[in-house]
């Protein structure tokens, strides 16, 4: 089916280790998203690509990083995790860079930091 | 800061029930969209509205974007099992920001 793939599904890491969180779309998306989601504070965009080629950060950037390797897939680093990165992981995509245009998101990573 | 808060948080209800839930802000928002999340899956789609005023209908589910696009709210008609999941509404505000609300987590007892 088509859609937004993301890997792995689940993770535990120590704190201070680091992991790429994987995703990739097929639907020749234009613009793509990572937000994270924690309990009563709905979702957060961490960093998005409007385009191929361009990044921006969004409203909780810090001790995060992202590459837009093609049109297909933006991966999300943590270079040094924290417990305060425990959260559940979302990547999504759209066709241009509007809310007009809806998201599609994929079913998610949900990370713990011990 | 929230832009846009829910309301109710949570609502638990009997299968048949009527409901609705609101996404209120102070702001203006140029679109709208809701999304229903299910345990474990990301948010699906369900519509978008973009002129103050719209009513869309989608089966039992009919959303409003209010006169001042500042509000929309979701009313279910006779709600069913298969509706429970988590409501978020979506904002689209100055400088193509996009913000979410935190949700409405509804439970549908058959």
């Amino acid at each position: 089916n088509a859609g937004v793939t993301q890997t792995p599904k689940f993770q535990v890491l120590k704190t201070g280790q680091s992991m790429t969180l994987q995703c990739a779309q097929d639907m020749n998306h234009n613009s793509m998203y990572w937000y994270r989601q924690d309990p009563g504070m709905g979702l957060r965009l961490i960093y998005y690509s409007a385009s191929e080629g361009t990044t921006d950060k969004g409203e909780v950037p810090n001790g995060y990083n992202v590459s837009r390797l093609n049109k297909r897939e933006f991966s999300l680093r943590l270079e040094s995790a924290a417990p305060s990165q425990t959260s559940v992981y979302f990547c999504a995509s759209s066709e241009r860079y509007s809310l007009y245009y809806g998201y599609t998101f994929g079913s998610g990573t949900r990370l713990t930091v011990v | 800061t929230q832009l846009l808060e829910q309301s109710p948080q949570f609502l638990s209800i009997q299968e048949g029930e009527n409901l609705t839930v609101y996404c209120n802000s102070s702001s203006v928002f140029s679109s709208l969209q809701w999304y229903r999340q299910e345990p474990g899956e990301g948010p699906v789609l369900l519509v978008t509205v973009v002129t103050g005023g719209e009513v869309k209908k989608l089966k039992r589910l009919t959303f409003q974007f209010g006169d001042a696009r500042k509000d929309s709210s979701l009313h279910i008609t006779a709600a069913q099992t298969g509706d429970t999941g988590l409501y978020l509404c979506a904002g689209a505000g100055n400088f193509n920001k996009f913000y979410f609300g935190s949700g409405t987590k509804l439970n549908v007892k058959p």
